[in-house]
């Protein structure tokens, strides 16, 4: 089953403004990540967060990381249609090793 | 970042056949792994690609259905066996190098989307 739940499910934004996407998972994880999917291709893989960081910055994606309240954010400041896609969270696996648990995903909609 | 190519990107089949599916990263990787992601759905991991031994599968996937090979460090292939409709579906490999500079950051290939008539 999936550990990741992201929230909201769908997002609509204008362009220059900020997403926020949010994932909160079950269990103890060592580190989690966020990915981006455009129209059913691959996986970009944007950031990884461990177990000890709190936030982490890439570009204009902030990533924060609250384990106590096992919980994820992902802000995407000034967003672009670019930035238009499907985001996913991913924690590991407990029992598979390094393989990752996904979570439903929140699709991002930036109009100009 | 790492290259992961899959062929076939895309491909449409015939209920009954199957499908061999290519994954081929661009170094040698610690591990590899096999995902589907049904029509709107998020990713499930179908398997553990084990370099010279049998995969490790996940509940509710088998060997005989998606039998899956990984000869060497930088090659995997995942089969899909006597495909049916509810096989439709996008799969990705996955690489992650536990050793390097991306340790723990699990890179995909661009997937490739199967359709079954």
């Amino acid at each position: 089953s999936q550990q990741g739940e992201e929230d909201p499910q769908a997002l609509s934004i204008q362009e220059g403004e900020n997403a926020t996407m949010n994932c909160s998972y079950k269990t103890s994880i060592n580190n989690l990540q966020w990915y981006r999917q455009n129209s059913g291709r691959g996986l970009v893989h944007l950031i990884l967060i461990r177990s000890n960081e709190r936030e982490k910055h890439s570009g204009r994606l902030r990533v924060t990381l609250d384990t106590s309240k096992k919980s994820s954010s992902l802000l995407i400041t000034a967003s672009r249609a670019a930035d238009t896609a499907s985001y996913f969270c991913a924690t590991e696996y407990s029992n598979s090793g390094y393989a990752l648990n996904f979570g439903k995903g929140t699709s991002l909609l930036v109009t100009p | 970042s790492a290259v992961i190519s899959q062929k076939p990107s895309r491909d449409i089949c015939q209920r009954g056949t199957s499908l061999t599916i290519q994954c081929q990263v661009d170094s040698q990787v610690t591990m590899m792994f096999w995902y589907r992601q049904q029509p709107g759905q998020s990713l499930t991991l179908i398997a553990t690609a084990n370099q010279g031994s049998e995969a490790t599968y996940e509940s509710g996937f088998v060997i005989d259905k998606f039998p899956i090979s990984r000869p060497n460090l930088t090659f995997s292939t995942l089969t899909v066996s006597n495909m049916s409709p509810e096989d439709s579906s996008i799969y990705l490999c996955s690489a992650e190098w536990v050793q390097r500079e991306y340790r723990n950051e699990q890179f995909f290939g661009p997937g490739t989307r199967l359709t079954v008539l």
